[in-house]
């Protein structure tokens, strides 16, 4: 079946510094790929998105580059804010009406 | 921006008790979404909804559960008899849906407690 695996965490970084998060996915067929984020007590926010390979997503800095060959998505940035800290979840939709299957997530601590 | 829209954002109940959570959904949206969130745990799949009936739900969504989209703009979830693992944060989610897949909008979802 469908699936999204990343890496748990959780990450502590030092304000500025290089983020990655990695992101794997097993699908059927073309599926879209997607960064959702969940800051402290509030609900999902779609961060970045893309819909086919080769595709590069990117908002507030952050960037993804769906990779078909490696059936990857990963998240970076390349100078993280204390204001980052955050839930970061990759997700996948395999066609226009299906669910959105998201990985376990990987809690982001950026400290001063 | 259009947004998904929630009611109440948090709500407490006795284990047993029914509860009905309220979801707005954007205008022009065709399919409608429920996942769940236990504190700490991945956000997972309950159910979609399009065209008035349920296109696919997941083996969470038991006979204790029912959606429905009484009137033309609310997409409401009810628990008939909660349970305590039923505590989590519900979203409501839509999306318009034609031809290439589109973003699935998130609302802020409801934080339900079960004692």
């Amino acid at each position: 079946g469908n699936s999204v695996t990343q890496m748990e965490g959780p990450v502590t970084l030092s304000e500025e510094a290089f983020l990655t998060i990695n992101c794997t996915y097993t699908a059927t067929g073309y599926p879209s790929l997607f960064w959702y984020v969940q800051y402290p007590g509030e609900g999902l926010q779609l961060l970045l998105k893309a819909t086919k390979a080769d595709d590069k997503g990117s908002n507030k800095g952050f960037e993804a580059t769906y990779r078909k060959e490696t059936t990857s998505f990963h998240l970076e940035k390349g100078s993280v804010q204390v204001s980052d800290s955050a839930v970061y979840f990759c997700a996948l939709s395999t066609t226009s009406y299906d669910k959105v299957i998201f990985g376990p997530g990987t809690s982001l601590s950026v400290i001063p | 921006e259009p947004e998904v829209t929630q009611t109440p954002s948090h709500q407490v109940t006795q284990m047993g008790q029914e509860v009905i959570l309220r979801c707005v959904p954007i205008s022009n949206h065709l399919y409608f979404y429920w996942y769940r969130q236990i504190l700490g745990q991945k956000v997972e799949f309950l159910v979609s909804f399009y065209n008035n009936e349920i296109s696919e739900k997941s083996e969470i969504f038991d006979d204790q559960f029912s959606v429905e989209r009484p009137d033309g703009s609310n997409f409401t979830l009810k628990i008939r008899s909660t349970k305590l693992e039923d505590s989590a944060m519900y979203f409501c989610a839509s999306r318009v849906a034609q031809g290439v897949v589109e973003t699935q909008y998130f609302g802020p979802g409801t934080r339900l407690l079960v004692l």
